[in-house]
């Protein structure tokens, strides 16, 4: 039951560009989606989240945007630079729940 | 500021075999989870924990237990190690749930059944 889902398996922008990341999910009782960054051999780490009684939240190169009439949310690196070169998992969860939900991830390649 | 510890990195087991990843944090973190992500998979929940002496089970814990007897300390034990149980685990901690907070994480534990 893959309630979180990244479609692209992997992405590859120019450095200074902008690169997108999209994340889809089917549980319409979460209400926190956070993004998380995975550097080869190390464990994940917290990116940025956004509420769901919001539309936008944004923290230096990286803007996170929900839709929930569409349960889309996207996250948005500009400009994109080398070292942001990792593997990117979407999460959801539920405020009343302690079962954070993760997609399968984007891998993103920022070329130099 | 060691964060999340996870021990072993590695490891090998032959089916039916038993072992335990530990994990350790020096946050003072309430709430303790164990993770597997599985290849091309996204990380799935085994066990939680919001405190010492209360466990609870996430979305995979067949064939896994935990403890937590400290704050500190959330070792995940496998019984008997199936194929099935290969994968990457990790560890994480967090304040409290409900929350845009995000976790931290360990390093990860890679572990083959053969």
């Amino acid at each position: 039951d893959q309630q979180v889902k990244q479609n692209s398996p992997s992405l590859s922008v120019q450095e200074g560009r902008i690169s997108i990341l999209n994340c889809d999910y089917t549980n319409s009782m979460f209400d926190y989606f956070l993004w998380y960054k995975k550097y080869p051999a190390e464990g994940p780490t917290f990116l940025i989240s956004i509420s769901s009684i919001k539309d936008k939240n944004e923290d230096g190169r990286f803007t996170v945007f929900l839709n929930k009439s569409a349960k889309h949310l996207s996250l948005h690196i500009v400009p994109s630079q080398p070292g942001d070169s990792a593997v990117y998992f979407c999460a959801a969860r539920n405020e009343n729940n302690n079962d954070m939900r993760f997609g399968a991830g984007t891998r993103l390649t920022v070329k130099p | 500021n060691a964060g999340v510890t996870q021990t072993p990195k590695f490891r090998i087991l032959k089916i039916g075999q038993s072992m335990t990843l530990q994990c350790a944090q020096d946050m003072n973190h309430n709430y303790m989870y164990w993770y597997r992500q599985d290849p091309g998979m996204g990380l799935k929940l085994i066990y939680y924990s919001v405190g010492a002496g209360i466990t609870d089970k996430g979305e995979v814990p067949n064939g896994y237990n935990v403890s937590r007897s400290t704050t500190e300390d959330f070792p995940l034990r496998l019984e008997l190690a199936a194929p099935s149980q290969t994968s990457v685990y990790f560890c994480a901690s967090s304040y409290r749930t409900g929350t845009g907070m995000g976790y931290t994480f360990g390093s990860g534990t890679r572990l083959t059944v053969v």
